[in-house]
């Protein structure tokens, strides 16, 4: 199946700083991505979608400013955590549908926040 | 209530088999999937069933779909140790995916 991969899969970071995750398809290309939050045993909500050549939709509550995603190519979305405070710690993965529709999740990226 | 609901937890001794539930309120749902999540992990599709069929077998996973009652169920025949995670249920309309809240499968000696 295609492959979906994501960059890095750990980071740690002070407060205040800002945290970029890249999120990409390595075998097929993807006008649309979608990431998602996922707190410590709890089910994955998701946060925006990316859509190549224009703006993110956000899900209700999510911040577009506290969260920027970037959807720069066929193969690539980055999300940027600004700003990042130890509430944002989480598990962010991001999936992205190939011609079918079908959905590929990449590995997630763990990212702690001290 | 939430789209997708699963119970939270499920023990099952090693060797039985494991029932996980889900219910969901959307009936416009395309495809329905099943997805494993090990500790620290990503996410591992573990099966789908699409949503004009009643029943999908694949080894030891068996998932039955009742449209009427909104109802999924996978179950795992001789469950092993190695099948300890969470569970998602997960249903797709056009091009979006909604999580259940997960079922924490725990396999006991």
């Amino acid at each position: 199946g295609a492959v979906v991969s994501q960059h890095p899969s750990r980071v740690i970071c002070k407060s205040g700083t800002s945290v970029k995750i890249e999120c990409r398809s390595l075998d097929f290309q993807a006008t649309t991505m979608f990431w998602y939050r996922q707190f410590p045993k709890q089910s994955l909500m998701l946060m925006a979608t990316s859509n190549e050549g224009s703006k993110a939709t956000y899900e209700q509550g999510v911040e577009k400013d506290k969260f920027l995603i970037n959807h720069a190519s066929l193969t690539l979305s980055t999300l940027t955590v600004t700003s990042a405070h130890p509430e944002d710690s989480s598990f962010y993965i991001c999936s992205a549908p190939d011609d079918s529709n079908e959905q590929f999740f990449g590995p997630g990226t763990r990212l702690t926040v001290l | 209530g939430e789209d997708v609901e699963q119970s939270l937890f499920l023990s099952v001794r090693e060797g039985d088999s494991s029932v996980i539930n889900c219910t969901y309120t959307d009936s416009s749902s395309t495809y329905l999937y099943w997805y494993k999540q090990e500790p620290g992990a990503g996410l591992q599709l573990l099966t789908y069933i699409f949503s004009n069929m009643d029943m999908k077998q694949d080894q030891r996973l068996t998932v039955l779909l009742n449209k009427k009652d909104k109802h999924l169920s996978l179950r795992i025949a001789d469950t092993q140790t190695g099948d300890s995670a969470i569970y998602f249920c997960v249903r797709r309309t056009a091009r979006q995916l909604t999580f259940g809240s997960g079922t924490q499968l725990t396999v006991l000696p």
